[in-house]
């Protein structure tokens, strides 16, 4: 079935620290992909996205790659602030369905 | 409007009681997404509209659980005899037609006691 995988959290940095948050799918076909942030008491956004291998999806000071080799996405972001701090969600939508099959969430703590 | 709007924000019901969640989706989205996402968990899918037909409610967890939308537009998530693993955020989404960027609510946190 289609499946996320994201790393377990939560992570903890301090401010200007390099970020990365492992994200790896199980998938048929050719999936777009996704990555959500819920900031506390709001509602999920949309960070950035990638529709085909190799795309770079970019953000707010946040990347990721879509790497079908090794099927991954994982986020990264080279000098996190405190107003990072959010759960980071990955998701996929596959080729010719709507719904987005989500991760289980990272949490992310950044630290003056 | 300006975002997709939910309500209520809150929900608390007793064991048995049956809920009624509204959606208010962006206007002129085509699309329309029902999630349920637990306690430390990601969003699960429940069931997906475009315009007023339901085209996929696998998600649904029980016929407990039923969705509509008659107008294309408003959408109401209907659940019956509430029971305690009820208890999550139903979050509400909606996109645009040829766009697969879904745009969330605040959700809806419903509480069974």
């Amino acid at each position: 079935g289609n499946s996320v995988t994201q790393m377990e959290g939560p992570v903890t940095l301090s401010e200007e620290a390099f970020l990365t948050i492992n994200c790896t799918y199980t998938a048929t076909g050719y999936p777009s992909l996704f990555w959500y942030v819920q900031y506390p008491g709001e509602g999920l956004q949309l960070l950035l996205k990638a529709t085909k291998a190799d795309d770079k999806g970019s953000n707010k000071g946040f990347e990721a790659t879509y790497r079908k080799e090794t099927t991954s996405f994982h986020l990264e972001k080279g000098s996190v602030q405190v107003s990072d701090s959010a759960v980071y969600f990955c998701a996929l939508i596959r080729t010719g369905f709507q719904k987005l099959v989500f991760g289980t969430g990272t949490r992310l703590l950044v630290s003056p | 409007g300006a975002g997709v709007s939910q309500s209520p924000r809150y929900k608390v019901a007793k064991r048995g009681q049956d809920v009624a969640l509204r959606c208010d989706p962006i206007s002129g989205h085509v699309s329309l997404f029902w999630y349920q996402q637990a306690l430390g968990q990601g969003p699960e899918f429940l069931t997906y509209f475009q315009n007023e037909a339901q085209l996929d409610k696998s998600g649904l967890p029980s016929d407990r659980f039923f969705a509509e939308r008659p107008e294309g537009s408003v959408s109401t998530l209907k659940i019956q005899r509430t029971q305690q693993e009820d208890s999550a955020v139903y979050l509400c989404a909606s996109s645009a037609r040829g766009n697969n960027e879904q745009f969330f609510g605040p959700g809806t946190r419903l509480t069974v006691l």
